[in-house]
């Protein structure tokens, strides 16, 4: 079966590092998204590996591994605005996307 | 990035009435939009995969005659919850995407309130 598999939860503290993980095994792959959602809003792309290899757009990075299955989300100097739910999505041979459960962000003082 | 519209952003609404949401690419054409559903502290879930100018996929245990998709043209979709009941009180989303491999970019979702 297709399974996309993050962490639940996590925290940080303003200003520090962390990265989200998130495996995946799926049927075929045609690309991997990362999504922000803030409670009680819909999800806000935040952006899209197709190839292995490091993205890095302002704070936030993303990285792939295609033989290994593997994404992680870096986010840099955390805001306190950055606590939300950040969902990874895998698009699969037929192009439909398979998706996590998404990670929750806190961000402590 | 591409924009997506829906509306309305709420409706509060009596059991058994209809309830018409609204999704519009504005500045794309989508070939396919997607509807999904979310209860508080939930992942979103896929409803529907709606095509142009075809009838919608609905995901298993989705009642198809309850959830009306219209997708009419390359910009707009609507989902139409018919009859609605309190536990049909969701977040919906819609999404649309700008070709096969292309972007997914969603709206800004519809609070359904059914009292």
């Amino acid at each position: 079966g297709q399974n996309i598999d993050q962490p639940t939860e996590m925290t940080a503290t303003e200003g520090a590092i962390v990265q989200i993980n998130c495996t995946y095994q799926t049927s075929g792959f045609n690309g991997l998204f990362w999504y922000q959602q803030h409670a009680g809003e819909a999800p806000t792309f935040l952006s899209y590996n197709v190839l292995d290899g490091l993205e890095e757009k302002g704070r936030f990075s993303s990285f792939l591994s295609r033989s290994k299955g593997y994404s992680y989300l870096l986010l840099k100097e955390l805001q306190m605005k950055d606590s939300a739910s950040y969902l990874c999505a895998v698009m699969d041979s037929n192009y439909q996307l398979i998706w996590g459960a998404g990670t929750k962000l806190i961000i402590k003082p | 990035g591409a924009v997506v519209s829906q509306h309305p952003s709420w409706v509060i609404c009596k059991s058994g009435t209809s309830v018409k949401i609204e999704c519009r690419s504005l500045d794309f054409q989508a070939t396919t939009m997607f509807w999904y559903r979310q209860f508080p502290k939930q992942s979103l879930m896929l409803m529907a995969t709606s095509n142009e100018g075809s009838k919608a996929t609905y995901e298993q245990g989705v009642e198809k005659d309850k959830f009306l998709i219209n997708h009419a043209s390359l910009t707009l979709s609507t989902l139409t919850v018919t009859s609605a009941h309190p536990e049909d009180s969701s977040f919906y989303i819609c999404s649309a995407r700008t070709g096969d491999a292309g972007g997914l970019f969603f709206g800004s979702g519809t609070q359904l309130s059914v009292l």
